[in-house]
C-alpha cells in the first residue's frame, strides 16, 4: 500500500513569491493534514480537511491557505513568501473511524521549502 | 507552557541499553498518544499508538502513557545503532479532529 506522497520534495524559492505544495494521501484516507517543522519551533499544525473542507486551523497567518479535492489529495498554497517560512512541510493522512480500531496518523516525507 | 513538553537531549547512550524517553503534557483533553520516529532529512515514522492510559508493547518497543500525571513515555530496549534518530511524542484530543500536538523531539544517539 502506497505511503503519503507529497511534491515538491526540494524547492527554492524567492521572498514575496508563492508556492503551492502537494499531498496525495494513503489510499482510503480521507484526513489531510499539514504541518511546518522548523528547528526553532518544531513541528507545527497548520490545518486539516476532510471531505474537501476545513475541519481545523492553527496559529498561522492567512498568507498559508489549503484545499482538499473530491478524491482526497490536497495542496496548500503559501503567499508572499519571507525567509522564516523556510520549513520542512509534512502532509498526514488518517482514515475515517475512531483510533481505537487502529486506525492513526501517518506522515509523508515532506516537501523542503527554502526561501531566499 | 507549551502544551507537550519533552526534553530535547541530545542522548546518548551505548549499544544494548535500556533508553528512555518522556514526556509531559498539560491538556486533559488528550485521549490519544503517538510516539513517532524521524531520520534526518526524513518524514515523522509512526512507531507506537496508545489509547488513554497503560502500556503497549511491540517488539523492543514499550509506550506507557499516565494520565493522572500526564506522563508519556518510550522505552527502548537492547538498543541499536539504527535507533539513533529524533523521537517526537504527540497527542491528540478526538479523531474527527486531527491536530496532533507534539514534543519538541528528542535526539537519540546510540553508540556501537
Amino acid at each position: 500500500k502506497a505511503g503519503v506522497t507529497q511534491t515538491p520534495r526540494y524547492l527554492i524559492k524567492t521572498r514575496g513569491q508563492q508556492v503551492t505544495l502537494s499531498c496525495s494521501p494513503i489510499s482510503g484516507h480521507r484526513s489531510v493534514s499539514w504541518y511546518q517543522q522548523t528547528p526553532g519551533q518544531g513541528l507545527q499544525f497548520l490545518f486539516e480537511y476532510f471531505s474537501e473542507t476545513q475541519r481545523n486551523k492553527g496559529n498561522f497567518p492567512g498568507r498559508f491557505s489549503g484545499r482538499q479535492f473530491s478524491n482526497s489529495r490536497s495542496e496548500m498554497n503559501v503567499s508572499t513568501l519571507e525567509l522564516g517560512d523556510s520549513a520542512l512541510y509534512l502532509c498526514a493522512s488518517s482514515p475515517e473511524g475512531t483510533a481505537y480500531s487502529g486506525n492513526t496518523i501517518y506522515f509523508g516525507e515532506g516537501s523542503w521549502l527554502t526561501v531566499v | 507552557q507549551k502544551e507537550v513538553e519533552q526534553d530535547p537531549g541530545p542522548l546518548s547512550v551505548p549499544e544494548g541499553a535500556i533508553v528512555s524517553l518522556n514526556c509531559t503534557y498539560s491538556n486533559s483533553a488528550f485521549q490519544y498518544f503517538m510516539w513517532y520516529r524521524q531520520y534526518s532529512r526524513k518524514g515523522p515514522e509512526l512507531l507506537m499508538y496508545t489509547y488513554s492510559s497503560g502500556n503497549k508493547e511491540d517488539g523492543r518497543f514499550t509506550a506507557q502513557v499516565d494520565k493522572s500525571s500526564k506522563y508519556i513515555s518510550l522505552f527502548i530496549r537492547d538498543s541499536q545503532p539504527s535507533d539513533s534518530a529524533t523521537y517526537l511524542c504527540a497527542s491528540l484530543e478526538n479523531f474527527g479532529n486531527e491536530k496532533l500536538t507534539f514534543g519538541t523531539g528528542t535526539r537519540l544517539t546510540i553508540i556501537p
